[in-house]
Protein backbone atom coordinates (compact mmCIF):
# COMPACT_ATOMS: atom_id res chain seq x y z
CA UNK A 1 0.00 0.00 0.00
CA UNK A 2 1.45 3.51 -0.37
CA UNK A 3 0.33 5.01 2.30
CA UNK A 4 -1.85 7.64 3.12
CA UNK A 5 -1.52 10.48 0.26
CA UNK A 6 -1.84 13.67 0.02
CA UNK A 7 -1.66 16.55 -2.65
CA UNK A 8 -0.48 19.11 -3.13
CA UNK A 9 2.69 18.94 -1.01
CA UNK A 10 3.37 22.59 -1.44
CA UNK A 11 1.05 25.45 -1.76
CA UNK A 12 1.57 28.91 -2.00
CA UNK A 13 -1.68 31.25 -2.35
CA UNK A 14 -2.56 34.80 -2.12
CA UNK A 15 -5.40 35.92 0.17
CA UNK A 16 -8.88 35.74 -0.44
CA UNK A 17 -8.17 32.43 -2.75
CA UNK A 18 -9.48 29.51 -2.37
CA UNK A 19 -7.37 26.73 -1.29
CA UNK A 20 -8.41 22.68 -1.87
CA UNK A 21 -6.38 20.26 0.24
CA UNK A 22 -6.71 16.24 -1.12
CA UNK A 23 -6.20 13.25 0.80
CA UNK A 24 -6.22 9.81 -0.09
CA UNK A 25 -6.82 7.44 2.78
CA UNK A 26 -5.12 4.10 3.22
CA UNK A 27 -7.51 1.30 1.70
CA UNK A 28 -9.51 -0.37 3.99
CA UNK A 29 -9.23 2.02 6.98
CA UNK A 30 -12.29 3.44 8.72
CA UNK A 31 -11.48 6.82 10.14
CA UNK A 32 -9.58 9.82 8.60
CA UNK A 33 -8.13 12.88 10.20
CA UNK A 34 -7.33 16.69 9.72
CA UNK A 35 -4.60 18.08 11.48
CA UNK A 36 -3.14 21.04 11.16
CA UNK A 37 0.72 22.02 12.49
CA UNK A 38 2.62 25.42 13.59
CA UNK A 39 4.96 26.08 15.80
CA UNK A 40 3.10 27.79 18.09
CA UNK A 41 -0.23 25.61 18.29
CA UNK A 42 1.49 22.31 17.72
CA UNK A 43 -0.99 19.67 15.69
CA UNK A 44 -4.33 20.57 16.17
CA UNK A 45 -7.34 18.13 15.55
CA UNK A 46 -9.65 20.22 12.61
CA UNK A 47 -12.33 17.45 11.77
CA UNK A 48 -12.84 13.66 11.94
CA UNK A 49 -14.60 11.00 10.01
CA UNK A 50 -15.79 7.81 10.96
CA UNK A 51 -16.53 6.14 7.69
CA UNK A 52 -17.54 8.71 5.53
CA UNK A 53 -19.51 10.40 8.24
CA UNK A 54 -17.61 13.40 9.99
CA UNK A 55 -17.83 12.86 13.69
CA UNK A 56 -16.54 15.73 15.28
CA UNK A 57 -15.80 19.37 13.54
CA UNK A 58 -15.21 20.96 16.55
CA UNK A 59 -11.68 21.97 16.05
CA UNK A 60 -12.73 23.52 12.53
CA UNK A 61 -11.64 27.15 13.11
CA UNK A 62 -14.26 28.26 11.48
CA UNK A 63 -16.77 29.15 9.16
CA UNK A 64 -13.89 29.92 6.43
CA UNK A 65 -12.78 26.25 6.50
CA UNK A 66 -14.70 23.22 5.28
CA UNK A 67 -14.18 19.77 4.67
CA UNK A 68 -16.31 16.55 2.81
CA UNK A 69 -15.47 13.34 1.96
CA UNK A 70 -17.25 12.07 -0.27
CA UNK A 71 -16.51 7.90 -0.45
CA UNK A 72 -14.05 5.83 1.38
CA UNK A 73 -11.15 6.66 -0.55
CA UNK A 74 -11.09 10.11 -0.61
CA UNK A 75 -11.39 13.65 1.37
CA UNK A 76 -11.10 17.36 1.19
CA UNK A 77 -10.23 20.30 3.05
CA UNK A 78 -10.78 23.92 1.86
CA UNK A 79 -10.04 27.01 3.20
CA UNK A 80 -12.36 29.62 1.41
CA UNK A 81 -11.33 32.90 1.75
CA UNK A 82 -8.05 31.98 2.81
CA UNK A 83 -5.82 34.05 5.55
CA UNK A 84 -2.36 34.64 5.85
CA UNK A 85 -2.89 33.31 9.41
CA UNK A 86 -4.28 30.10 7.67
CA UNK A 87 -0.37 29.39 6.77
CA UNK A 88 0.75 25.97 8.07
CA UNK A 89 1.62 22.46 7.74
CA UNK A 90 -2.22 20.29 7.26
CA UNK A 91 -1.61 16.52 8.25
CA UNK A 92 -4.15 14.02 6.64
CA UNK A 93 -3.94 10.67 8.97
CA UNK A 94 -6.11 7.61 8.33
CA UNK A 95 -6.91 4.52 11.09
CA UNK A 96 -8.44 0.93 11.54
CA UNK A 97 -10.36 0.55 14.37
CA UNK A 98 -10.29 -3.56 13.58
CA UNK A 99 -6.36 -3.34 14.43
CA UNK A 100 -4.40 -1.39 16.55
CA UNK A 101 -5.83 1.74 15.88
CA UNK A 102 -2.43 3.37 14.85
CA UNK A 103 -2.94 6.52 12.85
CA UNK A 104 -0.89 6.71 9.94
CA UNK A 105 -0.06 10.52 8.47
CA UNK A 106 0.43 11.48 5.00
CA UNK A 107 3.50 13.78 4.38
CA UNK A 108 2.06 17.10 4.47
CA UNK A 109 0.37 20.03 2.87
CA UNK A 110 2.88 23.21 3.75
CA UNK A 111 0.27 26.31 3.28
CA UNK A 112 1.51 29.42 2.59
CA UNK A 113 -0.69 32.88 2.27
CA UNK A 114 0.76 35.92 1.60
CA UNK B 1 -5.99 24.12 29.63
CA UNK B 2 -4.59 21.63 26.74
CA UNK B 3 -6.00 18.03 27.13
CA UNK B 4 -2.37 16.50 26.93
CA UNK B 5 0.39 19.03 27.82
CA UNK B 6 4.27 18.33 27.18
CA UNK B 7 7.66 20.28 28.53
CA UNK B 8 8.38 21.43 24.72
CA UNK B 9 12.44 20.88 25.56
CA UNK B 10 14.82 21.00 24.11
CA UNK B 11 16.00 18.45 25.96
CA UNK B 12 20.07 18.48 24.83
CA UNK B 13 22.06 15.15 25.69
CA UNK B 14 25.54 13.83 25.05
CA UNK B 15 24.96 9.83 23.18
CA UNK B 16 24.84 7.46 25.42
CA UNK B 17 22.24 9.30 28.18
CA UNK B 18 19.33 8.33 29.27
CA UNK B 19 16.60 10.53 29.21
CA UNK B 20 12.81 10.66 30.33
CA UNK B 21 9.93 12.81 28.93
CA UNK B 22 6.83 12.99 30.79
CA UNK B 23 3.23 14.16 29.36
CA UNK B 24 0.16 15.15 31.61
CA UNK B 25 -3.28 14.61 29.91
CA UNK B 26 -6.67 16.15 31.45
CA UNK B 27 -9.33 13.84 30.53
CA UNK B 28 -10.30 11.03 32.98
CA UNK B 29 -12.05 9.40 29.69
CA UNK B 30 -9.03 8.64 27.56
CA UNK B 31 -8.33 5.60 26.95
CA UNK B 32 -5.80 4.92 25.01
CA UNK B 33 -1.79 6.41 24.65
CA UNK B 34 0.64 6.22 22.12
CA UNK B 35 3.92 8.17 21.77
CA UNK B 36 4.91 9.24 18.38
CA UNK B 37 7.99 10.35 16.81
CA UNK B 38 8.09 13.16 14.17
CA UNK B 39 11.79 13.99 12.53
CA UNK B 40 12.33 17.72 11.15
CA UNK B 41 9.80 18.58 8.31
CA UNK B 42 8.28 14.74 8.52
CA UNK B 43 5.03 13.24 9.12
CA UNK B 44 4.34 11.75 12.82
CA UNK B 45 4.78 8.22 12.98
CA UNK B 46 3.90 5.59 15.86
CA UNK B 47 7.33 5.03 18.08
CA UNK B 48 5.06 2.65 20.44
CA UNK B 49 1.92 2.40 22.69
CA UNK B 50 1.69 3.52 26.17
CA UNK B 51 0.10 0.37 28.77
CA UNK B 52 -1.04 0.41 32.14
CA UNK B 53 1.66 -2.11 33.05
CA UNK B 54 4.21 -0.59 31.21
CA UNK B 55 5.89 -1.58 28.14
CA UNK B 56 9.82 -1.65 26.81
CA UNK B 57 10.48 -1.90 22.97
CA UNK B 58 14.60 -2.57 22.85
CA UNK B 59 15.78 1.06 24.45
CA UNK B 60 12.35 2.82 24.87
CA UNK B 61 10.40 2.14 27.63
CA UNK B 62 6.53 3.76 28.41
CA UNK B 63 4.64 3.98 31.27
CA UNK B 64 0.81 5.15 32.03
CA UNK B 65 0.12 6.31 35.44
CA UNK B 66 -3.92 6.63 35.25
CA UNK B 67 -4.28 7.53 38.77
CA UNK B 68 -2.01 10.62 37.88
CA UNK B 69 -2.78 10.93 34.56
CA UNK B 70 0.73 11.36 33.25
CA UNK B 71 2.73 8.98 30.73
CA UNK B 72 6.61 8.67 30.38
CA UNK B 73 8.67 7.52 27.96
CA UNK B 74 12.29 6.42 28.99
CA UNK B 75 15.15 6.84 26.41
CA UNK B 76 18.32 4.79 27.42
CA UNK B 77 22.01 4.45 25.58
CA UNK B 78 20.14 7.44 23.71
CA UNK B 79 21.69 7.55 19.48
CA UNK B 80 22.10 10.70 17.41
CA UNK B 81 19.47 9.00 15.33
CA UNK B 82 17.16 9.66 18.07
CA UNK B 83 16.81 13.23 17.79
CA UNK B 84 13.20 14.17 16.60
CA UNK B 85 10.82 15.28 18.45
CA UNK B 86 8.30 13.22 20.74
CA UNK B 87 4.35 13.48 20.82
CA UNK B 88 2.13 12.06 23.53
CA UNK B 89 -1.14 11.34 22.27
CA UNK B 90 -4.54 10.51 24.07
CA UNK B 91 -7.42 8.80 22.51
CA UNK B 92 -10.93 8.50 24.01
CA UNK B 93 -13.55 6.18 23.36
CA UNK B 94 -14.71 7.87 20.18
CA UNK B 95 -11.05 6.99 18.64
CA UNK B 96 -10.19 10.62 18.63
CA UNK B 97 -6.69 11.26 18.61
CA UNK B 98 -5.25 14.43 20.70
CA UNK B 99 -1.49 15.10 20.37
CA UNK B 100 0.70 17.03 22.77
CA UNK B 101 2.61 19.98 21.64
CA UNK B 102 5.69 17.56 21.64
CA UNK B 103 9.29 17.66 23.29
CA UNK B 104 11.96 18.14 21.32
CA UNK B 105 15.37 15.85 21.92
CA UNK B 106 18.75 16.65 20.68
CA UNK B 107 21.59 13.44 21.00
CA UNK B 108 25.12 15.56 20.71
CA UNK B 109 28.10 13.24 20.05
Amino acid sequence: DAGVIQSPRHEVTEMGQEVTLRCKPISGHDYLFWYRQTMMRGLELLIYFNNNVPIDDSGMPEDRFSAKMPNASFSTLKIQPSEPRDSAVYFCASSYTGGNTEAFFGQGTRLTVV
Amino acid sequence: RKEVEQDPGPFNVPEGATVAFNCTYSNSASQSFFWYRQDCRKEPKLLMSVYSSGNEDGRFTAQLNRASQYISLLIRDSKLSDSATYLCVGQGSSYKLIFGSGTRLLVRP
